[in-house]
């Protein structure tokens, strides 16, 4: 139990697009879901805490307006990054977790995004 | 916000040997969580602590919280290739989000 898909694995887009990430729990259902953002060879940080039914919660520094998060229903979560950049390039990581009441969070397997 | 201090950054040992890596915070922490990182993917969970002083076995892994709640550390006895990768602490959870350690990136020698 406790998988957790990220679509696309990867993906390429020109400077001023938008993309979107989903991240699906499979086998359970997830009111909370995270969203992580890897730079290659640095560890992973938070941006953002992705709440079924209601606003999402973003960390300090991460642009609410640039990083959509949409979590639409209890085993989806989507991730829009505007108007995307090349400093947006990156390694973005979704998890879940909270299952019975424990603090283990199950990570997707990641969307390699660069941006030219 | 809460900082995890990982070390060492790097190891570079030979197959069968055995390895330590630990994670130290100020803070102190109800939780300590390992993971387990391949290339281009995300992290595997592998040992979860929840209890100061606690120590929990998976396979050849074991993994200790310490007794202050402010320490862990991850032992893998007799390395194998599949070893290789890049090992996280990581504290928090529940309705928060995980900080991270830094990572320790272990590389076998055959």
């Amino acid at each position: 139990g406790a998988v957790v898909s990220q679509h696309p694995s990867w993906v390429i887009c020109k400077s001023g697009t938008s993309v979107k990430i989903e991240c699906r729990s499979l086998d359970f259902q997830a009111t909370t879901m995270f969203w992580y953002r890897q730079f290659p060879k640095q560890s992973l940080m938070l941006m953002a805490t992705s709440n079924e039914g209601s606003k999402a919660t973003y960390e300090q520094g991460v642009e609410k307006d640039k990083f959509l998060i949409n979590h639409a229903s209890l085993t989806l979560s989507t991730l829009t990054v505007t108007s995307a950049h090349p400093e947006d390039s990156s390694f973005y990581i979704c998890s879940a977790g909270g299952l019975a009441g424990a603090d283990e969070q199950f990570f997707g397997p990641g969307t390699r995004l660069t941006v030219l | 916000g809460q900082q995890l201090n990982q070390s060492p950054q790097s190891m570079f040992i030979q197959e069968g040997e055995d390895v330590s890596m630990n994670c130290t915070s100020s803070s102190i922490f109800n939780t300590w969580l390992w993971y387990k990182q391949d290339p281009g993917e995300g992290p595997v969970l592998l040992i979860a602590l929840y209890k100061a002083g606690e120590l929990t076995s998976n396979g050849r892994l074991t993994a200790q919280f310490g007794i202050t709640r402010k320490d862990s550390f991850l032992n893998i006895s007799a390395s194998i290739p599949s070893d290789v990768g890049i090992y996280f602490c990581a504290s928090g959870g529940g309705a928060d989000g995980l900080t991270f350690g830094k990572g320790t990136h272990l590389i076998i020698q055959p």
